[in-house]
């Protein structure tokens, strides 16, 4: 097993574009979080999921972002006519949870996002 | 909300000083409590966790106990070195669904 992966590692794009990363998280894992990271800041909960099933959201996932994991595996965030201030570092994590478990978070390496 | 509020970087050391880095939390109950590590260039690593109060937590030279009286977690090694250079960040889990609350984040940077 290789880890948690994502794709693309860096994108640079114009204001008002759209983009969307993917995540692959470690294969047995049910549970899959986005976090996003500012420069000299601790990463913020965005979403997670259970399987497929989009189980929270943060008030910090504008109507732009969505997220998506339709088949219980990978998992997709897009975000609409980014801003400037969508500039970010977004880290997914994976872990085999039930409710209570102690099980370990693991990440990704993040995808960077520059919004020109 | 959950909360962790962590000692502002950065922090310099000379090799084989003492390090703490002080890590506090607001919470309601007992979250399971965690410090990750960024090395240079690197995801996000799990470094040590405690999952109830008065436990400790130990890897690689690093300790941290969960203090319920004092809601703190905070991070400790004797003696440092230079590969322990990084960035440390304490975390919270919600019991719900899992999702960490980090702090900002406290550089390190250890002088030979």
């Amino acid at each position: 097993d290789t880890g948690v992966s994502q794709d693309p590692r860096h994108k640079i794009t114009k204001r008002g574009q759209n983009v969307t990363f993917r995540c692959d998280p470690i294969s047995e894992h049910n549970r899959l979080y986005w976090y996003r990271q500012t420069l000299g800041q601790g990463p913020e909960f965005l979403t997670y999921f259970q399987n497929e099933a989009q189980l929270e959201k943060s008030r910090l996932l504008s109507n732009r972002f969505s997220a998506e994991r339709p088949k219980g595996s990978f998992s997709t965030l897009e975000i609409q006519r980014t801003e400037q201030g969508d500039s970010a570092m977004y880290l997914c994590a994976s872990r085999q949870g039930a409710k209570g478990s102690y099980n370990e978070q693991f990440f990704g390496p993040g995808t960077r996002l520059t919004v020109l | 909300g959950n909360s962790v509020t962590q000692m502002e970087g950065p922090v310099t050391l000379s090799e084989e000083a003492f390090l703490t880095i002080n890590c506090t939390y607001t919470a309601t109950g007992y979250p399971s409590l965690f410090w990750y590590v960024q090395y240079p260039g690197e995801g996000l690593q799990l470094l040590l966790k405690a999952t109830k109060a008065d436990d400790k937590g130990s890897n690689k030279g690093f300790e941290a106990t969960y203090r319920k009286e004092t809601t703190s977690f905070h991070l400790e090694k004797g003696s440092v070195q230079v590969s322990d250079s990084a960035v440390y960040f304490c975390a919270s889990r919600d019991n719900q669904g899992g999702k960490l609350i980090f702090g900002q984040g406290t550089e390190l940077s250890v002088k030979p």
